[in-house]
This record gives C-alpha cells, sequence and structure tokens, in this order.
C-alpha cells in the first residue's frame, strides 16, 4: 500500500517551453503532497507543500510563477514548469500524506527533467 | 530555518561488515526523526523513524540511535550487502506551533554507501 507514481520518469525539453509533472497516489486519498527538488549527489529540497483544493505554499526563493502547482484532486498534483532554462534540468520528487498533519510521507519515484 | 547535517558524505564498508551513519541536527526543537534510503534515480525509500521520547529504535538489520544532549543521530546497519549501497538521508520534522500535527520534513545533506563484496 502507499504506493506514491509520478508521470513522465524521464523528460527532455527544449529551452522557453513548458513541462509538466504529474504525482499520483495510487492507493490512498492524499490531502497534502510535497514537491522536491534534488541536484546531483545533493539532498532534497523542499519546493512547495500542495493541500487539496487550496494554493499551495511555496518555500523561500522558490518563484510560484515559474514552478506552478496544482492539486486539484485527492489523488493527484501536477507541477510546471514553465519557461523551462538549463538550469531547470534536474530530478523532481513528489511525496504524499495520508492525512493532513499526519508524519508519514510517501515518496514518488522522480522524474528527470533536462532543459536542452 | 535549522538545518540537519551529516558528518560523512561517504562510506565505504566490505560486506559482512556493520556501518554506522551519522546525522547532526541543529534544531532543539525537533521531535521525529526519519532515515531514508535513496537509490540512483529513484525516490527516497522510508527505512526506520524514533521520535524524541526515545533514545534507540530497532528494525530489521536496522538500528537507530538517538542522543538528544548532543543532537546526533545515528543509523546502523547490520551486515552489510551490497543491496544496501545507496544515498543515506536523515530528516527530521517538528510538531507546529498548536501541537496538534507535524510540519514539513527537513533533509540531511546525505551519505553515500558503498558496500564491496
Amino acid at each position: 500500500g502507499a504506493v506514491v507514481s509520478q508521470h513522465p520518469s524521464r523528460v527532455i525539453c527544449k529551452s522557453g517551453t513548458s513541462v509538466k509533472i504529474e504525482c499520483r497516489s495510487l492507493d490512498f486519498q492524499a490531502t497534502t503532497m510535497f514537491w522536491y527538488r534534488q541536484f546531483p549527489k545533493k539532498s532534497l529540497m523542499l519546493m512547495a507543500t500542495s493541500n487539496e483544493g487550496s494554493k499551495a505554499t511555496y518555500e523561500q526563493g522558490v518563484e510560484k510563477d515559474k514552478f506552478l502547482i496544482n492539486h486539484a484532486s485527492l489523488t493527484l498534483s501536477t507541477l510546471t514548469v514553465t519557461s523551462a532554462h538549463p538550469e531547470d534540468s534536474s530530478f523532481y520528487i513528489c511525496s504524499a500524506t495520508p492525512r493532513e498533519g499526519r508524519i508519514e510521507q510517501y515518496f514518488g519515484p522522480g522524474t528527470r527533467l533536462t532543459v536542452t | 530555518g535549522e538545518s540537519v547535517g551529516l558528518h560523512l558524505p561517504t562510506l565505504s564498508v566490505q560486506e559482512g561488515d556493520n556501518s554506522i551513519i551519522n546525522c547532526a541536527y541543529s534544531n532543539s526543537a525537533s521531535d521525529y526523526f526519519i532515515w531514508y534510503k535513496q537509490e540512483s534515480g529513484k525516490g527516497p525509500q522510508f527505512i526506520i523513524d524514533i521520535r524524541s521520547n526515545m533514545d534507540k529504535r530497532q528494525g530489521q538489520r536496522v538500528t537507530v540511535l538517538l542522543n538528544k544532549t548532543v543532537k546526533h543521530l545515528s543509523l546502523q546497519i547490520a551486515a552489510t550487502q551490497p543491496g544496501d549501497s545507496a544515498v543515506y538521508f536523515c530528516a527530521e520534522t517538528e510538531r507546529d506551533a498548536g501541537g496538534t500535527s507535524y510540519g514539513k520534513l527537513t533533509f540531511g545533506q546525505g551519505t553515500i554507501l558503498t558496500v564491496h563484496p
């Protein structure tokens, strides 16, 4: 149980285009989803916290107009990287918690974004 | 915010040896700690957790020790196997102002564990 999927697993896009990454909780309803970014050989950095039906809360330094997050249902959150640039190339990981305020976070397998 | 950090960025051991991975934290309000294992190209995988009211917790081949006095956390892996090779992260969180739920996780920088056959 508690499986989180991400799609796509890998994506290559051209500079200036936008790309959407989906995060789904497959066997539970996720009131809260988190989006992380990870550079090679570095730790996970929280980008934003997303609650179903409300606006995401972004961490300091994360541009909300560039990283659009939508949590339209209890099983789906999307991250759209708008007007992507090579420096946006990274590993993006989502996680989901089954109930608000709970500790458990179940992580997705990650999405490797490469912007050329 | 306060950060969680690791003493050793890399650790290399022989198969069958015991491994110890360390983590220092600075947030005295942290009251819940988790160890994650991340294999290359994958998301973090939960290993074991511990609350601040405990100083030791054991799982299958893994033990987490918590020393709140010096704000130190360690993960011990017994009889390390090649399949244990991965990056290991500690993460911490604390209860929110209302004390009824937990806030976001803060991850340490990670330790690369390499197990040689």
